[in-house]
């Protein structure tokens, strides 16, 4: 098994575009969760899915939505993009939801610079 | 609202020295708190939980309800332990991270 995979590794965007990032977790994980990673700073928390429905959202705008796929994939878009949304995102994945009794598999992020 | 703080950005110290990270968080709950470790060019990964009360590549970290802290040690410092290291905390269903410390290791 690869891992947590994320796509594209890395992209460039200008403001008031709108973006879509794809994460596909472990096989047989069905939680995915997505995290946004500022310079400096450590993972921000943005969605969690499980069993494909939202199953928490962290304080980010609306400007931000995820879904999950049949096949536990998911994606997160954001919508109007700012200067301030240039970050890492995080994918992570795990078998069940709650986050204190597993472990969290993070992928390898995708750098998203916003012009 | 849960809060890890991770108070030195950098640390740095000479192989086989000891090595202590500090994290120190607020949580109104029972918390459960994880050190999550980044390696040059590779994910973030777990390195420990509280819970499991284990010790791996020699790290250890006791939880402290009545200093609310979870600090990472190591008795010996190796260089391969040079890397970034995130102290977070469990909600339910999120991780709460800190800002990280950066620990290098010199020979």
């Amino acid at each position: 098994d690869a891992g947590v995979t994320q796509s594209p590794t890395h992209l460039i965007k200008t403001r008031g575009q709108h973006v879509t990032l794809r994460c596909s977790p472990i096989s047989g994980h069905k939680s995915v969760s997505w995290y946004q990673q500022v310079l400096g700073q450590g993972p921000q928390f943005i969605f969690q899915y499980y069993e494909k429905e939202e199953r928490g959202r962290g304080n980010f705008p609306d400007r931000f939505s995820a879904r999950q796929f049949p096949n536990y994939s998911s994606e997160l878009n954001v919508n109007a993009l700012l200067l301030g949304d240039s970050a890492l995102y995080l994918c992570a994945s795990s078998f069940q939801r709650l986050a204190g009794q597993e472990t969290q598999y993070f992928g390898p992020g995708t750098r998203l610079l916003v012009l | 609202a849960q809060r890890v703080t991770q108070p030195e950005k950098l640390l740095s110290v000479f192989k086989g020295a000891p090595v202590e990270l500090k994290c120190n968080y607020s949580y109104s709950g029972s918390p459960e708190l994880f050190w999550y470790v980044q390696y040059s060019r590779q994910r973030l990964q777990l390195l420990l939980r509280h819970i499991s009360r284990e010790s791996i590549k020699g790290f250890t970290a006791d939880l402290n309800k009545g200093e609310t802290s979870f600090h990472l040690k190591k008795p010996f410092a190796q260089e391969e332990d040079s890397a970034m290291y995130y102290c977070a905390l469990s909600d339910d269903y999120k991780l709460s991270f800190g800002a990280g410390t950066t620990v290098t290791v010199r020979a």
